[in-house]
């Protein structure tokens, strides 16, 4: 089955720095791969996915993710943190209707 | 569009008992997917419903169950209730069997306290 780690479970950040959060999935084919975040109190929100067509992609509030299949990576990235990109981040990976997210890594932005 | 709304919000409970929570996924949704969180163990998939036919089950004990209705409104129900199953309880609906495109949309969740 395939299942996805998260890599640090709390990521602290400057504002205006750069945000790098790591997911590395194990998949014997490419899955679908996809990045949320939950904000606190909240459900979660699809901030973006890969489903084969390029492998960079961009998502909502200026976050992208590269596809790797050689590093079985997909991070998350974002060139300049905000205070309100202060949540939780879960990625995900589903095959064959079978959807497993990651543990989640908890970003912190300091002022 | 009206989101995924989740019934009750918030709620405590005493070991023993009962509960049932309730989803009303997005118009026009036809899957709804049930999932547990808790700090210790993330996120963890409970039950999948599409067409209110169950599509796939996580490793949980018997003691949770759930339905779809025909109008795609679903209920999970948790019987016999451990201190363990505290946790946020997320509801995700999707037009298909949805997890396999990935367009899962969640609800705020019910919070459930076992004292």
């Amino acid at each position: 089955a395939q299942s996805v780690t998260q890599l640090g479970s709390h990521v602290s950040v400057s504002e205006g720095a750069l945000v790098l959060l790591r997911c590395n999935y194990s998949s014997s084919v490419p899955p679908y791969l996809f990045w949320y975040v939950q904000y606190p109190n909240q459900g979660l929100q699809l901030l973006l996915k890969y489903t084969s067509a390029a492998t960079l992609v961009k998502g909502i509030n200026g976050f992208e993710a590269e596809f790797k299949k050689s590093e079985t990576s997909f991070h998350l990235t974002k060139p300049s943190a905000h205070m309100s990109d202060a949540a939780e981040y879960f990625c995900a990976v589903s095959k064959n209707n079978d959807m497993r997210f990651g543990a989640g890594t908890r970003l912190t932005v300091k002022p | 569009k009206a989101g995924v709304t989740q019934t009750p919000r918030y709620l405590i409970k005493t070991r023993g008992q009962q509960v049932t929570l309730s989803c009303s996924p997005i118009s026009g949704h036809r899957s709804v997917s049930w999932y547990q969180q808790t700090p210790g163990q993330g996120l963890q998939f409970l039950f999948e419903y599409f067409s209110e036919t169950q599509r796939n089950k996580g490793n949980f004990p018997g003691r949770f169950s759930g339905r779809q209705f025909s109008n795609s409104r679903s209920e999970m129900n948790v019987s016999t209730l451990e201190l363990g199953d505290s946790a946020l309880y997320l509801c995700a609906s999707s037009l298909e069997s949805g997890s396999s495109t990935g367009e899962l949309f969640f609800g705020e969740g019910s919070r459930l306290t076992v004292l």
